[in-house]
């Protein structure tokens, strides 16, 4: 079946250290979109991305999309500890309504 | 800002017991979902709804399970005969006039099956 696979499960940084989180699909998504959960919290929409090959920037976080349409990665420069929390992936799938959420990926920043 | 509200916060239920979980969708949005999130793992998509029909469902969305827009505002999601593993967080959400749009979370339904 369709998979969005993200990695790491788990991120351990320093504060001001950077962290990246990755997705990868096993087929070609519509779009993908990225969500941040705080622990007891529901997902917040951060962005989405649609066009092959796109980069978005929201001040420290850089969104982009592969060219292929099949994976996405998210960059935070310089940590901070508000950056805490759960990052999802969530893949559109082609020609259809699901959305299929990566793992997610779990950051944890040291003061 | 709209948001999407879901009640009850927290539902307890007996195992075999129905549940109705309630959302109400962002007023002028026309496309509404359900996921779960069992404690500490990934979202999961059960549903998409547009148009008064189920649009998609994934397949933990099985027999035990209904949605439904009984008016303009509420859309509810039914579990018939609750089973332990039904114990989650629901998530409902809605989006935009448009198929393609960001989906607006709720804070979540916990239900607890004992």
């Amino acid at each position: 079946g369709q998979q969005v696979m993200q990695i790491p499960q788990y991120q351990h940084v320093q504060e001001g250290e950077d962290f990246t989180t990755y997705c990868n699909s096993s087929t070609t998504l519509s779009n993908i979109q990225w969500y941040k959960q705080r622990p007891g919290g529901h997902p917040v929409f951060l962005i989405q991305l649609v066009k092959s090959g796109e980069v978005k920037k929201q001040k420290r976080l850089t969104f982009q999309f592969g060219e292929a349409k099949k994976n996405s990665s998210l960059h935070i420069t310089a940590t901070q500890t508000t950056d805490v929390g759960t990052y999802f992936c969530a893949g559109r799938m082609t020609g259809g309504f699901k959305t299929i959420f990566g793992a997610g990926t779990r950051l944890f920043v040291k003061a | 800002e709209p948001e999407v509200t879901q009640t009850p916060s927290h539902q307890v239920t007996q195992m075999g017991q129905e549940v109705i979980l309630r959302c109400v969708p962002i007023s002028n949005h026309l496309y509404f979902y359900w996921y779960r999130q069992i404690l500490g793992q990934k979202v999961e998509f059960l549903v998409s709804f547009y148009n008064n029909e189920i649009s998609e469902k994934s397949e933990i969305f099985d027999d035990q399970f209904s949605v439904e827009r009984p008016d303009g505002s509420n859309f509810t999601l039914k579990i018939r005969s609750t089973k332990l593993e039904d114990s989650a967080m629901y998530f409902c959400a809605s989006s935009s006039r448009q198929a393609n749009q960001p989906q607006h979370f709720g804070d979540g339904t916990r239900l607890s099956i004992l």
